[in-house]
């Protein structure tokens, strides 16, 4: 069974730093693409960063791009983001998502998420 | 970027009966678009993907078609379980995008 099981997020400072983790169980981590998926309280969901199997691609959405960072450690069945510079309009639930083989794919398993809460 | 535009907002229905979502897209994205249900407090769960294939374990009561910018997903014999949200993605291109979603409602 595909486990994605997010942690990391706090409650953190504008302009502060944190880091996302997301441990993956049940798949062959390292052949898959893999995303972050976020979703402002009671908004929909926003597409926020890939990375592919090997971490040797990676996208961003327009609105993190320079600030958040995804990487993942495939020895560990890891998936993470970086975010630096937090803003108010990041706090959000952040969901790991998995792809699929190739870089184009749906999203077909997700985790339950993590709270990241951007406040003063 | 490829903006995706659901309609209806909201959509009432019957249990039993059937609903059908549309989400337009602002430029062509092939087959490269998947449906998503989403309960309250709930992850999504991935229906459909390539416009009309049924992800594993979907019951044929849930359908997909279209293909360029105009997508309709196709709820039958509605059943209590159904009434959530329903997202669109598309993932031809970069950034991957999100439609605002549609609220499917018992009438």
């Amino acid at each position: 069974e595909v486990q994605l099981v997010e942690s990391g997020g706090v409650v953190i400072q504008p302009g502060g730093s944190l880091r996302l983790s997301c441990a993956a169980s049940g798949f062959t981590f390292d052949d898959y693409t893999m995303h972050w998926v976020r979703q402002a309280p009671g908004k929909g969901l926003e597409w926020v960063s890939l990375i592919n199997w090997d971490g040797a691609s990676t996208y961003y959405a327009d609105s993190v791009r320079g600030r958040f960072t995804i990487s993942r450690d495939n020895s560990k069945n890891s998936l993470y983001l970086q975010m630096n510079s937090l803003r108010s309009e990041d706090t959000a639930l952040y969901y790991c998502a998995k792809g699929g083989l190739k870089i184009t794919g749906q999203f077909d398993h997700w985790g339950q998420g993590t709270l990241v809460t951007v406040s003063s | 970027e490829t903006v995706l535009t659901q309609s209806p907002g909201t959509l009432s229905v019957f249990s039993g009966g059937r609903a059908t979502l549309s989400c337009r897209a602002s430029q062509s994205v092939s087959s490269y678009l998947a449906w998503y249900q989403q309960k309250s407090g709930q992850a999504p769960r991935l229906l459909i993907y390539a416009a009309s294939s049924r992800a594993t374990g979907i019951p044929d009561r849930f359908s997909g078609s279209g293909s360029a910018t105009d997508f309709t997903l196709t709820i039958s014999r509605l059943e209590p379980e159904d009434f959530a949200v329903y997202y669109c993605q598309q993932y031809g291109s970069f950034p991957y995008t999100f439609g605002q979603g549609t609220k499917l409602e018992i009438k």
